[in-house]
C-alpha cells in the first residue's frame, strides 16, 4: 500500500457532464500529480500541485483543472466531459524536489457515455 | 517535445525465457525510473537510475542507463508467471514532472 488514496474508484458520466476525482497524499508528501492513462496507454501527464498552486501542465484543455489543500490532498476537476476523457485517472504524489519514486493510487476508472 | 519512447509494445515469452524492453528519450534525462503496472492495478515504482552507465540488478531484473542518459533498458531472466504486467520506463525531463513511455505489456506462456 503506498498510502495514496483516491475516490471514487469508479464512475460513469455522460457527455457534457462535470466530474470531480479526490485524492490523497501519502504522509509527508506535499506534491501531487495527476495523470490520465487511457486503455493500453503509458499514463499522460496532466498537472501537478505544490502549495496549493498548480506546478507544471501537461497538453491537456482548460476544462481540466485541479486544486490542492492546505492538508496537501488533491482534487482534479473535468468539465464539458467527452467521450475520450474515459480512462483511468491517477494520483501520485512526493516529496518537492525529490525527482524520485512517485506514490501512485489505486486510480479513479471514469467510463463517459 | 520530450518523448519517451519504449519497444517493443507488446512480448509473448514461454515461461522461462529471459525478456528485455528498451526505452529512449527524444532528450538527456536526469534519471530514468522503471515502473510495473499489474493488470487491473496501478504504476509500482521499480528502480531509479541516475548515473550514465550505471547498472542495478533486482533479483532476476537487471536495468541499464545508457552512457548519454538518453537510453534505458530492464532485462528479466527466467521470466516467471508473476511478472506478468505492462514495465514503464519514465523520466523528468525538466524539473521533477515525470513523463512515462508507452510501456512494453509482458505476457507469460505456461
Amino acid at each position: 500500500e503506498t498510502g495514496v488514496t483516491q475516490s471514487p474508484t469508479h464512475l460513469i458520466k455522460t457527455r457534457g457532464q462535470q466530474v470531480t476525482l479526490r485524492c490523497s497524499s501519502q504522509s509527508g508528501h506535499n506534491t501531487v500529480s495527476w495523470y490520465q492513462q487511457a486503455l493500453g496507454q503509458g499514463p499522460q501527464f496532466i498537472f501537478q500541485y505544490y502549495r496549493e498552486e498548480e506546478n507544471g501542465r501537461g497538453n491537456f484543455p482548460p476544462r481540466f483543472s485541479g486544486l490542492q489543500f492546505p492538508n496537501y490532498s488533491s482534487e482534479l476537476n473535468v468539465n464539458a466531459l467527452e467521450l475520450d476523457d474515459s480512462a483511468l485517472y491517477l494520483c501520485a504524489s512526493h516529496r518537492a524536489g525529490e525527482t524520485g519514486e512517485l506514490f501512485f493510487g489505486e486510480g479513479s476508472r471514469l467510463t463517459v457515455l | 517535445g520530450q518523448q519517451v519512447m519504449q519497444i517493443p509494445q507488446y512480448q509473448h515469452v514461454q515461461e522461462g525465457e529471459d525478456f528485455t524492453t528498451y526505452c529512449n528519450s527524444s532528450t538527456t534525462l536526469s534519471n530514468i525510473q522503471w515502473y510495473k503496472q499489474r493488470p487491473g492495478g496501478h504504476p509500482v515504482f521499480l528502480i531509479q537510475l541516475v548515473k550514465s552507465g550505471e547498472v542495478k540488478k533486482q533479483k532476476r531484473l537487471t536495468f541499464q542507463f545508457g552512457e548519454a542518459k538518453k537510453n534505458s533498458s530492464l532485462h528479466i531472466t527466467a521470466t516467471q508467471t508473476t511478472d506478468v504486467g505492462t514495465y514503464f520506463c519514465a523520466g523528468p525531463p525538466r524539473d521533477d514532472k515525470i513523463i512515462f513511455g508507452k510501456g512494453t505489456r509482458l505476457h507469460i506462456l505456461p
